[in-house]
């Protein structure tokens, strides 16, 4: 059974970095057959890709985020991460990790398994 | 940014059938497959639909998929109480190079 789950901190001051980890179980983030995700879901607003990793450290951002996004992979722990700086409030959101499944031309089919959600508040 | 449009809410009684919508464009759905989310409240989403009509495993036939040139659409026939919940369309978006998400659209059971 494969399971994501997001650790962090709840709370980030504003003008700081936002960093979560996402911890996988019941697969390898090296397995060739997916990219590892972050997707974010302001409140009351539409979900909103944020980008994505290959094992080999490929990444594409959102380019309405790229500017301030970082997604690294710790393929030894099993885990991928998420930084983004300069957070303003309007970067308060729930944030999920996602496996996600692609096609040979590398577009992104769908997203099978994704943790629970990491509320982050931006507030001073 | 390109987004994908969806009624903001739907409704039904148990039994009935009901249909959601979601709108796109030639660089979203006009050129790409769309899948479908569930997502219970507090929960996180749930894959529902992929590659348009695909059903993964454990998701019940009362729901189908199907897409005509840049719009989707989720039927749900014999409506149940446990399908009270938010839908999501999505798809890959050849501009933005990465994927969408509809608005999402609310289904009351009534």
């Amino acid at each position: 059974q494969v399971q994501l789950q997001e650790s962090g901190p709840g709370l980030v001051k504003p003008s700081e970095t936002l960093s979560l980890t996402c911890t996988v179980s019941g697969d390898s983030v090296i397995s060739g057959n997916y990219y590892w995700s972050w997707i974010r879901q302001p409140p009351g607003k539409r979900l909103e890709w944020i980008g994505y990793i290959f094992y080999t450290g490929t990444t594409n951002y959102n380019p309405s985020l790229k500017s301030r996004v970082s997604i690294s992979v710790d393929t030894s722990k099993s885990q991928f991460s998420l930084n983004l700086s300069s957070v303003t409030a309007a970067d308060t959101a729930v944030y999920y990790c996602a496996r996600a499944g692609f096609t040979i031309s590398g577009v992104v089919h769908y997203f099978d398994y994704w943790g629970q959600g990491n509320l982050v508040t931006v507030s001073s | 940014q390109s987004v994908l449009t969806q009624p903001p809410s739907a409704s039904g009684t148990p039994g009935q059938r009901v249909s959601i919508s979601c709108s796109g464009s030639t660089s979203n759905i006009g050129s790409n497959t769309v899948n479908w989310y569930q997502q219970l409240p507090g929960t996180a989403p749930k894959l529902l639909m992929y590659r348009n009509s695909q059903r993964p495993s454990g998701v019940p036939d009362r729901f189908s998929g199907s897409k005509s040139g840049t719009s989707a659409s989720l039927a749900i026939s014999g409506l149940q109480s446990e399908d009270e919940a938010d839908y999501f369309c999505a798809a890959w978006d050849d501009s933005l190079n990465g994927p969408v998400f509809g608005g999402g659209t609310k289904l009351s059971v009534l």
